[in-house]
């Protein structure tokens, strides 16, 4: 069975400084791994994905991800983070038809 | 294009009824799916359908009905609603599934649910 960890329930950062999210995952084959963001109120955005390739993986609004398959881990880093980036962030895995998400990671900017 | 909406945004429900919660997206993707977003739980899959006619299973399907008779509308179908169906509920689409560089899901806005 396919499942997601996030570690963290809540990050605070403050605005200009760097952020990683971490994400581990349990899976049998390679997986597909995703993040999705999602804003008070709001449904899910697409950040970024991995299917093959290069393990690091660029999104939009400059996050980047890195698929470490040794420690089963996929982890979302920014390297400046702007007020507009506190939301929710949810780690996912899946196949060609089901997706699972992890808890989620309430992120806070403070100024 | 309206992308994927969903009706109605809330609703309250007393224990036993029947209700429908609407999906409709615009962008001619085979590929939908129920998920329901429970706090510190994230989203769980309940439905998901290939195309029209082709419906399965999620992780959490009890409770919960669905059919797909056209390639733009999947309906979700709570026939005896309980409390443990309170919960925030998003429908998704995608060209036709979840695999593959090509395939990104929308999400809809939701559904905010309360059963009484």
């Amino acid at each position: 069975a396919q499942s997601v960890t996030q570690p963290d329930i809540h990050i605070t950062v403050s605005e200009g400084a760097s952020l990683e999210l971490r994400c581990n995952y349990s899976y049998g084959a390679t997986p597909y791994l995703f993040w999705y963001v999602q804003s008070p109120g709001q449904g899910l955005q697409l950040l970024l994905k991995y299917f093959s390739g290069d393990t690091l993986v660029q999104g939009i609004k400059g996050f980047e991800a890195e698929f470490k398959r040794s420690q089963s881990s996929f982890n979302l880093r920014k390297p400046s983070v702007h007020w507009s980036d506190a939301a929710e962030y949810f780690c996912a895995v899946g196949d060609d038809y089901k997706l699972s998400f992890g808890a989620g990671t309430t992120v806070t900017v403070r100024a | 294009n309206a992308g994927v909406t969903q009706t109605p945004k809330f609703q309250v429900l007393k224990t036993g009824q029947s209700m429908t919660l609407q999906c409709a997206q615009d962008m001619n993707h085979e590929y939908m799916s129920w998920y329901r977003q429970d706090p510190g739980m994230g989203l769980r899959l309940i439905h998901y359908s290939v195309g029209a006619g082709i419906t399965d299973q999620g992780e959490v399907p009890n409770g919960y009905n669905v059919s797909r008779s056209t390639t733009e509308d999947f309906p979700l179908r709570l026939l005896s609603a309980a409390p443990s169906q309170t919960s925030v509920y998003f429908c998704a689409s995608s060209q036709d599934g979840t695999g593959g560089s090509y395939n990104e899901q929308f999400f809809g806005p939701g559904t905010r649910l309360t059963v009484l």
